[in-house]
């Protein structure tokens, strides 16, 4: 089984400043790794994913994200966010070897002040 | 494509009252996920199927609720009778058969039990 931590359940930033948003996890398996996008009133929305490969992956509208395995991170970045990235953001991994069901954490909102 | 399509976008009902929500899934994803989002709880997976045959339903919440996917471009999650702890954004998401491939969520249905 796996279990997913985002360690904030809130992000207040102003515009055009940096953001992380933190994600751990833990498995006894191999997983693949997932940041999804939820905005106001609507479903989730996939920002990028680790599959294999190179550790930093680079997502939608700016957003990248490490994989670390020795610390199990999937850590979300930007390095200058605007107001519409206000949102709230998911983690969620799922087993290699056991279809393609999710494992979410409990969310981060992404609040983007002016 | 459409994406997932998801019925109603909104229901009001009273208590006691049987709802039935409905999902078509992406063409040719073999797997269909429904979830059920609050704030007290988050984002919670009630059910899935593969090929239309339930896989896990663990996360259903009681007797209740029930779900069919009678072919591949449908399903429904039934409630009855309905309760107002039912309230909640429900979601269906889908995805391919293959390894890795991400969910692609509906925008889901918020049903209000009153």
């Amino acid at each position: 089984a796996q279990s997913v931590t985002q360690l904030d359940s809130q992000v207040p930033v102003f515009e055009e400043a940096p953001v992380e948003l933190r994600c751990n996890y833990s498995s006894s398996v191999s997983v693949y790794l997932f940041w999804y996008v939820q905005y106001p009133n609507q479903g989730l929305q996939l920002l990028l994913k680790y599959l294999s490969g190179s550790t930093l992956v680079k997502g939608i509208n700016g957003f990248e994200a490490e994989f670390n395995k020795s610390q199990t991170s999937f850590h979300l970045r930007k390095p200058s966010v605007h107001i519409s990235d206000t949102a709230e953001y998911f983690c969620a991994v799922s087993d290699r070897n056991a279809g393609n069901m999710l494992t979410f954490g409990g969310g981060t909102r992404l609040m983007v002040k002016p | 494509d459409a994406g997932v399509i998801q019925s109603p976008r909104h229901e009001v009902t009273e208590m006691g009252q049987e709802v039935t929500l409905r999902c078509k899934p992406i063409s040719g994803h073999d797997y269909l996920f429904w979830y059920r989002q609050t704030m007290m709880r988050g984002l919670e997976l009630l059910i899935y199927f593969n090929n239309n045959v339930p896989i896990d339903d663990s996360g259903m919440p009681e007797d209740r609720f029930s779900a069919k996917m009678p072919n591949a471009s449908f399903s429904t999650l039934k409630i009855q009778p309905s309760e107002p702890r039912d309230s909640a954004v429900y979601f269906c998401a889908s995805s391919p058969g293959l390894p890795g491939k991400e969910q692609y969520f509906g925008p889901g249905t918020r049903l209000t039990v009153t």
